[in-house]
């Protein structure tokens, strides 16, 4: 079974640009949450989509930041325009949806991140 | 809101031997899991272990166990016979349930490194 996959792997963009990150879940996991580490600090939760819809948005830092998650299958986040302070790992992580009946459900399996430097 | 600390920045062990690294949490929920998550220097996330609220034994995934001391707000995590390629990122984490999305909450993290 295929893992989480990310693209790019890393980005480096000027301050003002544009930058599209992709996130392929595994196959059958409906929950999908994209997570931001920002350099020495915690990893913070950004996100979380059921199948198409966002469920959870409340970590969103700005409306500079555009996620998407058409046909419930991948999902994009899009930072327009990037700024100083968005630089940072950003990790995709899929989660088949809760059953509540054992240990492992719910489990989020994450992708490698995708590295943004903004300059 | 719920909390992860994590006080140890770095922590160097010996091969062979195991080491304990710290977390505590906070919460007001009654029911709540708590995760150990690795991340090589390759970068990837890895879970290695997980502790529900209402288990009665501490959680044990091969050289991995919790040591959970529910009235300390504690989720230690134990490595018993470290490893060299056990050198890498450790974080705890929470699940945050508010707002339905089972979302985690994340500590700082502790950068271990195993000596040969």
């Amino acid at each position: 079974e295929a893992g989480v996959t990310q693209f790019p792997s890393h980005s480096v963009i000027e301050k003002g640009q544009t930058v599209t990150l992709r996130c392929d879940p595994i196959s059958g996991h409906d929950n999908l949450y994209w997570y931001r580490r920002v350099m020495g600090k915690e990893i913070k939760f950004l996100l979380h989509f059921v199948k198409e819809s966002k469920q959870d948005e409340s970590g969103m830092p700005n409306n500079r930041f555009l996620a998407e998650r058409t046909g419930g299958t991948y999902s994009t986040l899009k930072v327009q325009p990037a700024e100083l302070e968005d630089s940072g790992v950003y990790f995709c992580a899929s989660s088949r949806l809760t059953s509540g009946r054992g240990i492992g459900d719910g489990e989020q399996f994450f992708g490698p991140g995708t590295r943004l430097t903004v300059l | 809101a719920q909390k992860i600390t994590q006080t140890q920045p770095g922590m160097f062990v010996q091969e062979k031997e195991a080491v304990t690294l710290d977390c505590t949490y906070d919460t007001s929920d009654p029911s709540y899991g708590l995760f150990w998550y690795k991340q090589p220097s390759s970068g990837e996330m890895i879970f290695l272990i997980y502790q529900g609220s209402y288990d009665q034994q501490n959680a044990t995934e091969g050289r991995y166990s919790l040591n959970f001391q529910k009235a300390r707000k504690s989720a230690n995590l134990v490595i018993s016979a470290s490893q060299l390629g056990d050198s890498a990122m450790y974080f705890c984490a929470m699940r945050d349930n508010q707002g339905g999305s089972e979302k985690l909450v994340f500590g700082k993290g502790t950068k271990l490194t195993v000596n040969p």
